[in-house]
């Protein structure tokens, strides 16, 4: 079945920007979504359908998504934003959801 | 307010049995399908199930297929996970979610599934 891959950790100084990446094949071609969770809570959806923001969402958060990998770029990080991130995608072979292993997010 | 509300969770043995329920509120039931994702202590998200609109067509995580099955109440804005055969790799905090083509917009607060002897 299909794989998405994540770096287990990624870390950023206040004010810096994060990437996180979301490795799969030919990825490009297919929608991908993010999901930020902090300890403790439910998922929160953060960008849809590679780069679009749901309601609530600030703009810092953007998705971009092209060849073999998408990602999640927050601007001016905030200690508010240290949660894990997953990917996702709809796996239309196997009519299965795909969740990346996650990212977890940490502000020096 | 846009709302999933799940119960149901709790200790089962090995091969036992649960039945999670997920109530909705908030939305019109009926037009959307609905995911159950769990997580495993300390683990990342594993997708579990899906329940489309119609009610009559889902799908399953090889994990589960053949143990768990899905189902809908629409008179009472209800989803249903009925997982049997339980192993103690079932042990996970278990979310409903509102499935919008695709990704998952609305989740519930999550049960506690554990499963031990």
């Amino acid at each position: 079945s299909y794989i998405l891959t994540q770096p287990p950790s990624v870390s950023v100084a206040p004010g810096q920007t994060a990437r996180i990446t979301c490795g799969g094949k030919d990825i490009g071609s297919q929608s991908v979504h993010w999901y930020q969770q902090k300890p403790g809570q439910a998922p929160v959806l953060v960008i849809s359908y590679n780069r679009d923001r749901p309601s609530g969402i600030p703009e810092r958060f953007s998705g971009s998504n092209s060849g073999n990998t998408a990602t999640l770029t927050v601007t001016w990080v905030e200690a508010g934003d240290e949660a894990d991130y997953y990917c996702q995608v709809w796996d239309s072979d196997n009519d299965h959801v795909i969740f990346g292993g996650g990212t977890k997010l940490s502000v020096l | 307010e846009v709302q999933l509300l799940e119960s149901g969770g709790g200790l089962a043995q090995p091969g036992g049995s649960l039945r999670l329920s997920c109530v909705a509120s908030g939305f019109n039931f009926n037009t959307y399908a609905m995911s159950w994702v769990r997580q495993a202590p300390g683990k990342g998200l594993e997708w579990v199930s899906v329940i489309y609109a119609s009610g009559s067509a889902t799908s399953f995580a090889d994990s589960v297929k053949g143990r768990f099955t899905i189902s809908r109440e629409t008179s009472k804005n209800t989803v249903f996970l009925q997982m049997n055969s339980l192993r103690v790799d079932d042990t996970a905090v278990y979310y409903c979610a509102r499935d919008d083509s695709g990704y998952m917009d609305v989740w519930g607060q999550g049960t506690t599934v554990t499963v031990s002897s």
